[in-house]
């Protein structure tokens, strides 16, 4: 199983502040991918990452692939309410996803 | 595109019963679909893959007669929680990967189910 690491777990912020969530493991995964989820919700798909040191952009939202495709991150720009929610990174083989524990942000109005 | 239903979204049911929870991709053939269980505040928990046509592979540690699955069609999965109690309740939440046109693992998302065992 490979596992990844999400930190930080929680994160309250201010409306137009800005956030970085971090998704580590020791493995190496072919693609990463990062979810949303709101409460009583299912996750949904935000951006899947390939290739090592990529940057994808979302709107306020970027993401980073590592070099050596170990690790992402989550960078939010001016944070707004409607980006509350739990982020979750995912990676795996095989077809299965194995899922970071979440890092829960809240933006404060 | 990649839209994922579940029904029902939450259910109440007494101690013993059993409970079906069905999963359908709407606009695109699955031939795996996921079953996952969520605690409040955690991260999701794969329970086991389902293989249209085949068998259900289980993680380890879920049971597999308790928790039955049914790959029937390349649209529909469900899972039957036999025989259920408090502990059981859960948020269920069912995905499903894209039969065609997708490279890497990504999977689309059911809305989840709420399911509370009195």
């Amino acid at each position: 199983t490979q596992l990844l690491e999400q930190s930080p777990q929680f994160l309250s912020i201010q409306e137009g502040e800005n956030l970085t969530v971090y998704c580590n493991s020791s493995s190496v995964f072919s693609s990463l991918q990062w979810y949303r989820q709101e409460p009583g919700e299912g996750p949904v798909l935000l951006v899947t990452v390939v290739t090592g040191g990529e940057v994808k952009k979302l709107k306020r939202l970027t993401f980073q692939f590592g070099d050596a495709r170990k690790d992402s991150s989550l960078h939010i720009t001016a944070a707004q309410p409607g980006d509350t929610g739990l982020y979750l990174c995912a990676g795996g083989g095989d077809y299965k996803l194995s899922f970071g524990a979440g890092t829960t942000v809240t933006v404060r109005a | 595109g990649a839209v994922v239903s579940q029904h029902p979204s939450r259910v109440i049911c007494k101690s013993g019963t059993s409970v079906k929870i069905e999963c359908r991709s709407l606009d695109f053939q699955a031939t795996t679909m996921f079953w996952y269980r969520q605690f409040p505040k955690k991260s999701l928990m794969l329970m086991a893959t389902s293989n249209e046509g085949s068998k259900a592979t289980y993680e380890q540690g879920v049971e597999k007669d308790k928790f039955l699955i049914n790959h029937a069609s390349l649209t529909l999965s469900t899972l039957t929680v036999t025989s259920a109690h408090p502990e059981d309740s859960s948020f269920y939440i069912c995905s499903a990967r894209p039969h065609e046109g997708v490279s890497y693992n990504e999977q689309f998302f059911g809305p989840g189910t709420r399911l509370t065992v009195l």
